[in-house]
């Protein structure tokens, strides 16, 4: 099946620093890439929606100065938090889809933590 | 490696139950998360499970064998809106998910 990996898989950042994330399809085109936050046990939120090449979607009440998105190439997509707050600790999941199938791969997540 | 295997494709009928089965090979397991995704939308939370037993929740219920590595997600009177792809994750002792390819639910009238 498709892979898809993020990088890192946990980070720890201080309170006004940025941190990347990467989210890389491993063996497949990813046309499209998603941006998940996942909330203790519970839910996946979409934040963002981004098409190779062009700018990234943001759903509603993510912000998009904050929470930077680039999908440079079909294989890559990276997040990146901006002047992080301890309440962007979470766990960051990426998906990918190919242009043939609706299809989500999901990555393993990352876990920030701000301190 | 890890993995994780459920059904690719199931089909059921409107008003009948269907169980979608899941196993997994982990390094260490910290909890087992069922997703239900439709087409061209965000995955919605139906069930967490990280200790041995049943968990039910409407007309949807949650399984899981920590022993056996594996979990099962019941769906009972089916409707139509259930059609759908039903995503097997579970959390590995670092934390992360190990996501399964996902069962995609057909239902027929």
């Amino acid at each position: 099946g498709a892979v898809v990996s993020q990088h890192p898989s946990r980070v720890i950042c201080k309170s006004g620093t940025s941190v990347k994330i990467e989210c890389r399809s491993l063996d497949f085109q990813a046309t499209t890439m998603f941006w998940y936050r996942q909330f203790p046990k519970k839910s996946l939120m979409l934040m963002a929606t981004s098409n190779e090449g062009s700018k990234a979607t943001y759903e509603q009440g993510v912000e998009k100065d904050k929470f930077l998105i680039n999908h440079a190439s079909l294989t890559l997509s990276t997040l990146t938090v901006t002047s992080a707050h301890p309440e962007d600790s979470s766990f960051y999941i990426c998906s990918g889809a190919g242009s043939s199938d609706y299809e989500q791969y999901f990555g393993p997540g990352t876990r920030l933590t701000v301190t | 490696g890890q993995n994780i295997d459920q059904p690719t494709e199931m089909t059921a009928t409107e008003g009948a139950i269907v169980q979608i089965n899941c196993t997994y090979q982990t390094s260490g397991f910290n909890g087992l998360f069922w997703y239900q995704q439709h087409a061209g939308e965000a995955p919605t939370f139906l069930s967490y499970n990280v200790l041995d037993g049943l968990e039910e929740k409407g007309r949807f219920s949650s399984f899981l064998s920590r022993s056996k590595g594996y979990s099962y997600l019941l769906l009972k009177e089916l409707q139509m809106k259930d059609s759908a792809s039903y995503l097997c994750a579970v959390t590995d002792s670092n934390y992360q998910l190990i996501w399964g390819a996902g069962t995609k639910l057909i239902i027929k009238p």
